[in-house]
């Protein structure tokens, strides 16, 4: 079945405790990309992807870093979680930017 | 950046009425796609729009690339209770960011 998977689903942690969130797709698609959901602001990106090794900055940034070592996985990483990143973190990805974004389930992180 | 206003935020229906929602750009875009986000789980496509002027059905629900390429509706006929959900709206210009509108949050009443 084609999708795409992230763990945690839920995470509630302590401000400065460092996490990482992971995100894994089975459909050999290039572009990946992490969203944050959060009332009234619909989705934001954080950080995108376009192939092995190339990520880039998204429009919040900021807190958050990235990697992409293989194509199917694409982990988003908070050095230092501040109480402002408590949100609904959603992993997507597809053969484009443009094209059919596939979305993971989502991970609800609250930081104390 | 590019701003992209989705209206309305909220809308509160009865089960069989018809719903319509829009988008509107600051910016001429290439692609509108729209969204549905059902409670708990992560958006799902619903329709795809790569030409001005498109107007594209999937079932119950029927999507417009305005002729102006800076605005875009969905409609949805004869709504029922699991239409429920965010609706997102998403425009890019070729070889810019893909923008997320904020969403229209429907609820239908039986």
């Amino acid at each position: 079945e084609a999708q795409v998977t992230q763990n945690p689903r839920y995470l509630i942690t302590v401000t400065g405790k460092k996490l990482t969130v992971t995100c894994s797709q089975n459909m050999n698609h290039e572009y990946m990309s992490w969203y944050r959901q959060d009332p009234g602001l619909g989705l934001r990106q954080i950080y995108y992807s376009m192939n092995v090794e190339v990520t880039d900055k998204g429009d919040v940034p900021e807190g958050y870093k990235v990697s992409r070592k293989e194509k199917r996985n694409f982990p988003l990483i908070l050095e230092s979680p501040s109480p402002n990143q408590t949100s609904l973190y959603f992993c997507a990805s597809g053969q484009r930017e443009a094209d059919e974004q596939y979305f993971g389930p989502g991970t609800r992180l609250t930081v104390t | 950046g590019q701003q992209l206003n989705q209206s309305p935020q909220s809308m509160f229906i009865q089960e069989g009425e018809d719903v319509s929602m829009n988008c509107t750009s600051s910016s001429i875009f290439n692609t509108w796609l729209w969204y549905k986000q059902d409670p708990g789980e992560g958006p799902v496509l619903l329709i795809a729009l790569y030409k001005a002027g498109e107007l594209t059905s999937n079932g119950r629900l029927t999507a417009q690339f305005g002729i102006t390429r800076k605005d875009s509706f969905l409609n949805i006929s004869a709504s029922i209770p699991s239409d429920v959900g965010i609706y997102f709206c998403a425009g890019q210009w070729s070889g810019s960011r893909l923008t997320f509108g904020e969403g229209t949050q429907l609820t239908v009443n039986p």
